[in-house]
């Protein structure tokens, strides 16, 4: 069965200091992975997805096979990063039917 | 185009109630999902159309659960005899066949009492 662990509910760093936010998965197919986004009082967005390699508002994730892990980095953490981050797995082939981690609370420290 | 709209954005229910819920797409988009969220767990996927179709339904949807997407636009997700296990987060979805990711509406929370 599909599932995808996120270990940390909570993260806290302070502003400047890099930041990876862990993701790890478990599926028997050939897997495609994201990481969405919500920041405060707004709601989930795309924030990056693998199969694109893109970085994108300085965040990257590198696809893991051998370890099923799919880990969120930044170099530099800003304040404006503290969001909930959730890792999803594609576990629908076609459909984009997406399994969600349960979710890790970010917050940048000034 | 705003983006995907969901009315109302907070329900509270007396047990047993039934409910209804409406997403609005954005207007291309031809795939649409429902999600369920609740407290400190990530959205779980409830059911999705394609067009007016509707292509998978989880196990999560037990029989007090139905949705409809009458002429492919916008969608109805109703629960019926509410029961407080209900209590959620529904959030929709909206996608283009062929382009990766989706644009989540702001949810409708549910609370039943």
């Amino acid at each position: 069965a599909q599932r995808v662990t996120q270990p940390e509910k909570l993260l806290s760093v302070f502003k400047g200091a890099p930041v990876e936010l862990k993701c790890n998965y478990s599926y028997s197919g050939s897997p495609e992975l994201f990481w969405y986004v919500q920041y405060s009082r707004q709601r989930l967005q795309l924030l990056l997805r693998h199969i694109s390699r893109e970085s994108i508002k300085g965040f990257t994730a590198d696809l893991n096979k051998g370890e099923t892990s799919f880990h969120l980095k930044k170099p530099f953490a800003q304040e404006e990063d503290s969001a909930m981050y959730y890792c999803a797995l594609n576990s629908g082939g076609s459909n984009y039917k997406l399994t969600f981690g349960k979710g890790t609370l970010l917050t940048v420290n000034p | 185009d705003t983006g995907v709209s969901q009315d109302p954005r907070h329900k509270i229910t007396k047990r047993g109630q039934n409910v209804t819920f409406r997403c609005d797409p954005i207007s291309e988009h031809n795939r649409l999902y429902w999600y369920r969220q609740t407290l400190g767990q990530g959205p779980e996927f409830l059911t999705y159309f394609q067009n007016e179709a509707q292509l998978e339904k989880s196990r999560l949807l037990s029989d007090r659960f139905s949705a409809e997407r009458p002429k492919g636009s916008f969608s109805t997700l109703e629960i019926q005899r509410t029961e407080q296990g209900d209590s959620a987060m529904y959030l929709c979805a909206s996608s283009l066949v062929g382009l990766v990711g989706y644009t989540f509406g702001s949810g409708t929370r549910l609370t039943v009492v």
